[in-house]
């Protein structure tokens, strides 16, 4: 079956470090987004990409990168700059031109320990 | 600019209807979409509808768009205690990305 596959489902990081959370599709879909998700509040867009090799910063790209290197592929990383990593962290892909919404992973839980 | 908002919380005893409200500002917005999302779980596409539409049933979703208020709500008929969840409202506009609501937590009595 197609579909958006994130892992790890919990993700544990130490003050300082660095962690990359993986994002993969199987949905031939070009475009791939990274949200953040806190208690109470909303998604927050980290980055997006709508083509192979090329990504946008979303509203809140300080202190993360990612690459899109396969159409299937978009991994995210938490950088040490990133102040306050803990959170739900949510991708999606859809068409470019796709009308039927986004399908979203089921997320990673990273937790600064 | 993009806004989309939606009232927080909302209480219904089982078997009655839900009503969630959302209000967005883009005029520019061509789909407007609702997804529910489960504890710990990723959001999942409930229904969309067009602007050029004002009303979309599918089973016990109803989808109300005021194109001129820019006010959307999603009614859901004889609720169940299944579906207690997180309900977002998202627009998309021709650029592609979609802005989602804070979303509205639906909590289903029995």
């Amino acid at each position: 079956d197609g579909g958006i596959t994130q892992s790890p489902k919990y993700l544990f990081r130490k003050e300082g470090q660095n962690v990359t959370l993986s994002c993969e599709q199987n949905l031939n879909h070009d475009a791939m987004y990274w949200y953040r998700q806190d208690p109470g509040q909303g998604l927050r867009l980290i980055y997006y990409s709508q083509i192979v090799n090329d990504f946008q910063k979303g509203d809140i790209a300080e202190g993360y990168s990612v690459s899109r290197e396969k159409k299937e592929s978009f991994p995210l990383t938490v950088t040490s700059a990133q102040k306050n990593p803990t959170a739900f962290y949510l991708c999606a892909s859809s068409m470019i031109r796709e009308v039927y919404g986004y399908t979203f992973g089921s997320g990673t839980r990273l937790t600064v320990v | 600019g993009e806004d989309v908002e939606q009232s927080l919380f909302l209480s219904v005893r089982e078997g009655d209807s839900s009503v969630i409200n959302c209000t967005y500002t883009d005029s520019s917005s061509t789909y407007l979409y609702w997804y529910k999302q489960e504890p710990g779980a990723g959001l999942q596409l409930l229904t969309y509808i067009f602007s050029n539409m004002d009303m979309k049933q599918d089973q016990r979703l109803t989808v109300l768009l005021n194109k001129k208020d820019k006010h959307l709500s999603l009614r859901i008929a004889d609720t169940q205690t299944g579906d207690s969840a997180i309900y977002f409202c998202a627009e998309r506009t021709n650029a592609g990305k979609s802005t989602f609501g804070d979303g509205t937590t639906l909590t289903v009595k029995p």
